[in-house]
């Protein structure tokens, strides 16, 4: 099986950054994305990393460690918009696109 | 290219009805999956269609159903509603490392 662990919530104040942690147990990895979803509204698709180190997306950065099973979300530059959840998922090597989500942080930016 | 849709974006229900959602693909992609979302549970898996064949199940009764169309569209269904069930079904297509989500159907049972 799969299981996931992010903190379940964060505050951070606009302007600064921020970096959400995902550590994960699979018997299998694929791959490990991050998605946002706003309150009343669907995820949407932040990034995927499937091979070690950082990618990087605008303000948006994700690190990962498979030696270390872990992963994270950098936000830099915080702005009131990115008050959201943000979720990491892990795909396992079953060959299918499905992810096992972790249960988000909430990330709450204030002025 | 239109986004994911899903129909109806609210449903209210009384317990022991069945209910079925719909859910309508980016154009193009053959791979369709339904999760449930809940504030205590989070996003959980309920099943994946691939070519109108399902691949891939989550842990979840046999009250959970769902089918896939020839043109990708897709349908889940509940049968006898529980109090429980109520939540935020999403569903989402992929054509590779990337799950388009529509914006849900949220089914709220009494």
């Amino acid at each position: 099986g799969q299981s996931l662990e992010q903190p379940s919530e964060v505050t951070a104040v606009e302007g600064a950054i921020v970096q959400i942690n995902c550590t994960y147990q699979t018997s299998g990895f694929y791959g490990l994305s991050w998605y946002q979803q706003h309150d009343g509204g669907a995820p949407t698709f932040l990034s995927y990393n499937a091979l070690d180190g950082l990618e990087e997306t605008g303000r948006f950065s994700s690190f990962l460690s498979r030696s270390d099973s872990y992963g994270y979300l950098l936000l830099q530059e915080l702005q009131m918009k990115d008050s959201a959840s943000y979720f990491c998922a892990v795909r396992d090597a079953r060959g299918s696109y499905i992810p096992t989500f972790g249960r988000g942080t909430s990330l709450i930016v204030h002025p | 290219k239109a986004g994911v849709t899903q129909t109806p974006r609210y449903l209210i229900k009384t317990r022991g009805q069945q209910v079925t959602l719909s859910c309508s693909p980016i154009s193009g992609h053959r791979s369709v999956s339904w999760y449930q979302q809940t504030p205590g549970q989070g996003l959980q898996f309920l099943f994946e269609y691939f070519s109108e064949t399902q691949r891939n199940k989550g842990n979840f009764p046999g009250r959970f159903s769902g089918r896939q169309f020839s043109n990708s569209r897709s349908e889940m269904n509940v049968s006898t509603l529980e109090l429980g069930d109520s939540a935020l079904y999403l569903c989402a297509s992929s054509s590779t490392d990337e799950q388009y989500f529509g914006p849900g159907t949220r089914l709220t049972v009494t």
